[in-house]
């Protein structure tokens, strides 16, 4: 059990471009979340999987975003034409769905800067 | 809708102290789940401990406890003989029937002082 990780741990853009950010969950993890955390504010839910199904998206999703999981295993997040106000970590949790109590366990994060 | 409240936003306690991070949620949900996590400056966030909504005692962790009180909507944190590894943002969270997202409040930043 290597945990989950994720790529890149840091990542710099420029507003405008697109930016790609990628979760490894735990192997026998059906579940993949993503979170999104501003400074000094807890994490906020973006959106999770159940194997290869995305099952629901928050409303802090915009346009822009779009989560996949094409496999059921590693799952890709992608913010197109990035803004100042994407800037934030980013990070992804998983979980095995049969657990009593679900716990989920996270990443490191991917710290996105937009200049 | 759900939501969790922590109303302290720093803590600062001795060494081998005892120290309690209050946490209190509001939910019309009858079944749910309380979550503590600890972020450290890494960023990583590290499970502690967890209680269900129909679990008739307290949980406990090790050096963690959780001090639920259901009429009260509250789930306080209790960590016994702090340690200066203690010392990182604590967030406490809950999850609807559907166990299918975690809900964050804001977060402690607490600081063990040697």
């Amino acid at each position: 059990d290597t945990g989950v990780s994720q790529d890149p741990r840091h990542k710099i853009t420029k507003r405008g471009q697109n930016v790609t950010f990628r979760c490894d969950p735990i192997s026998e993890h059906n579940r993949l979340y993503w979170y999104r955390q501003t400074l000094g504010q807890g994490p906020e839910f973006l959106t999770y999987f159940q194997n290869e199904a995305q099952l629901e998206k928050s409303r802090l999703l915009s346009d822009r975003f779009s989560a996949e999981r094409p496999k059921g295993s590693f799952s890709t997040l992608e913010i197109q034409r990035t803004e100042q106000g994407d800037s934030a970590m980013y990070l992804c949790a998983s979980s095995f769905r049969e657990a009593t109590n679900e716990k989920l366990f996270f990443g490191s994060g991917t710290q996105l800067s937009v200049l | 809708a759900q939501k969790i409240t922590q109303t302290q936003p720093g803590m600062f306690v001795q060494e081998k102290e005892a120290v309690t991070l209050d946490c209190t949620y509001d939910t019309s949900d009858p079944s749910y789940g309380l979550f503590w996590y600890k972020q450290p400056s890494s960023g990583e966030m590290i499970f502690l401990i967890y209680q269900g909504s129909y679990d008739q005692q307290n949980a406990t962790e090790g050096r963690y406890s959780l001090n639920f009180q259901k009429a009260r909507k509250s789930a306080n944190l209790v960590i016994s003989a702090s340690q200066l590894g203690d010392s990182a943002m604590y967030f406490c969270a809950m999850s609807d029937q559907g166990a299918q997202k975690l809900v964050f409040g804001q977060g402690t930043r607490l600081t063990i002082n040697p």
